[in-house]
C-alpha cells in the first residue's frame, strides 16, 4: 500500500515569499491533515479536512496559510508572504475515519522541510 | 490552558534494559491516547492506541499504561535495542478523530 506522498521534499525561499506544498493522501483516507513541526516540538495541527470540507482549521494562521483540498483527495497547503517564524517541516497525514470509531491511526508522510531565510 | 507534557531530556539507557517515558497532560479529558515514533528526518510513525477505560496495552516489546486520575500515561520498551533509538511522541484525542501532540522524549539505547 502506497504511503501519505508529499513534495517538495526541501525548499528555501526568502521572507516575503511564497511557497506551496501538495499531498496526495493513502487511498480511501477521508480525513487529511496538515501539522506544522517546529524544530524540538511536537507537530501542531493547522488545518482537518473530513473529504473536502474543513473540520478544524483554528491553528491555521489564515492571514498568510490557506489549504485545500480539491475532489476529497489530493491538498495544497500555501504560504503567502513567509515569515522567518515559518521555518519548519510541515507534515501531512490521512486516517481512515471509520464513523463511530474512536481512535484511528494517523499515517504522515516524510513532510516537507522549508526554510525562510 | 490543555497542556501535554513529555520529558523534554534525553533519555540514555543501556541495551537489554527497560525504557519507561512519560506523558503528563493537563485540562484535558481526552477518549484515547496515542504513542508514535518519529526518526530524524522522517514522519510520525503510530505504535499503539490506548482508550480511557482500558488501563494497560502491549505489543511485542511495548507497553502502554493510561491512569486517566493522575492524568498520565507510561510508555515501556522493554530488552531495549539500539534500534529503538528515537524520539517517542505522546498524542490525545481532541475530538473527531483530531490529535494533539506533546513535543517527544528522544530516547537514546546504547550498546
Amino acid at each position: 500500500e502506497a504511503g501519505v506522498a508529499q513534495s517538495p521534499r526541501y525548499k528555501i525561499i526568502e521572507k516575503r515569499q511564497s511557497v506551496a506544498f501538495w499531498c496526495n493522501p493513502i487511498s480511501g483516507h477521508a480525513t487529511l491533515y496538515w501539522y506544522q513541526q517546529i524544530l524540538g516540538q511536537g507537530p501542531k495541527l493547522l488545518i482537518q479536512f473530513q473529504n473536502n470540507g474543513v473540520v478544524d482549521d483554528s491553528q491555521l494562521p489564515k492571514d498568510r496559510f490557506s489549504a485545500e483540498r480539491l475532489k476529497g483527495v489530493d491538498s495544497t497547503l500555501k504560504i503567502q508572504p513567509a515569515k522567518l517564524e515559518d521555518s519548519a517541516v510541515y507534515l501531512c497525514a490521512s486516517s481512515l475515519l471509520v464513523p463511530g470509531t474512536a481512535g484511528n491511526t494517523i499515517y504522515f508522510g516524510e513532510g516537507s522541510w522549508l526554510t525562510v531565510v | 490552558s490543555q497542556k501535554i507534557e513529555q520529558n523534554s531530556e534525553a533519555l540514555n539507557i543501556q541495551e537489554g534494559k527497560t525504557a519507561t517515558l512519560t506523558c503528563n497532560y493537563t485540562n484535558y479529558s481526552p477518549a484515547y491516547l496515542q504513542w508514535y515514533r518519529q526518526d530524524p528526518g522522517r514522519g510520525p510513525v503510530f505504535l499503539l492506541l490506548i482508550r480511557e477505560n482500558e488501563k494497560e496495552k502491549r505489543k511485542e516489546r511495548l507497553k502502554v499504561t493510561f491512569d486517566t486520575t493522575l492524568k498520565q500515561s507510561l510508555f515501556h520498551i522493554t530488552a531495549s535495542q539500539p534500534a529503538d533509538s528515537a524520539t517517542y511522541l505522546c498524542a490525545l484525542s481532541g475530538g473527531y478523530n483530531k490529535l494533539i501532540f506533546g513535543a517527544g522524549t528522544r530516547l537514546a539505547v546504547h550498546p
